[in-house]
């Protein structure tokens, strides 16, 4: 079964700190994805990757940094968190091609800002 | 900017009536489709997807779905709701190989 982990399940985090959301898969999937999901608004995509050092930006990049260093990780950052930045945050992975598999999803991490 | 739209925020049905959550979605080119489901603290589950051939495809737990170009939708459909159909329901796209976009769901409320 493929297992998508991140580190952390709740976070609480001050304004202007920087943090890292870290995710890890471990089926050697292509893609990779960070989305936040706020109620109301559904997943919204943040950043991307198809492939180690490749990264896009998807619909809200702004505040937000990825990294993506080895296959199995990609890290999301808030450079400087602010409170508008309260989510749910969730990755996900996926095998390409990417209609031979579904989206597999970490439990997510809840980060609070205050 | 949005390229998937979900109509209808919130929707309310009796058990045994018969379902359609909206999707609408704007791509030129046919994109791939799903359809997920996110059950009250769970976590997300494909329900069908659309990548190609016969319009209509059939997904688990009875759900189906139409792909129709000319009116860039893809609707779910279920012809008798359950009472653990209560959920959220997301309708996605991905317009090439890599990316995938969400809408903003729809919850589903069943009534006894």
């Amino acid at each position: 079964d493929v297992k998508v982990t991140q580190s952390s399940r709740y976070l609480v985090k001050r304004t202007g700190e920087k943090v890292f959301l870290e995710c890890v898969q471990d089926m050697d999937h292509e893609n990779m994805f960070w989305y936040r999901q706020d109620p109301g608004l559904g997943l919204r995509l943040i950043y991307f990757s198809y492939d180690v050092k490749m990264k896009e930006k998807g619909d809200i990049p702004e505040g937000y940094s990825v990294s993506r260093e080895k296959k199995e990780r990609f890290s999301l950052i808030l450079e400087s968190a602010s409170t508008n930045q309260t989510s749910m945050y969730l990755c996900a992975s996926l095998r390409q091609p990417l209609y031979n598999s579904p989206l597999h999803f970490g439990n997510g991490t809840r980060l609070t800002v205050t | 900017a949005q390229s998937v739209t979900q109509p209808d925020i919130h929707i309310t049905v009796s058990e045994g009536a018969s379902l359609e959550l909206r999707c609408n979605y704007s791509y030129g080119a046919t994109p791939y489709l799903f359809w997920y489901v996110q059950s009250p603290g769970q976590g997300l589950q494909l329900l069908l997807k659309y990548f190609s051939g016969d319009t209509l495809v059939q997904g688990i737990k009875g759900f189906e779905a139409e792909f129709k170009r000319s009116q860039s939708s893809f609707n779910l459909r279920k012809p008798s709701v359950h009472w653990s159909d209560a959920a959220e329901y997301f309708c996605a796209v991905a317009h090439n190989n890599n990316d995938m976009r969400f809408g903003a769901g729809t919850r589903l409320t069943v009534k006894p």
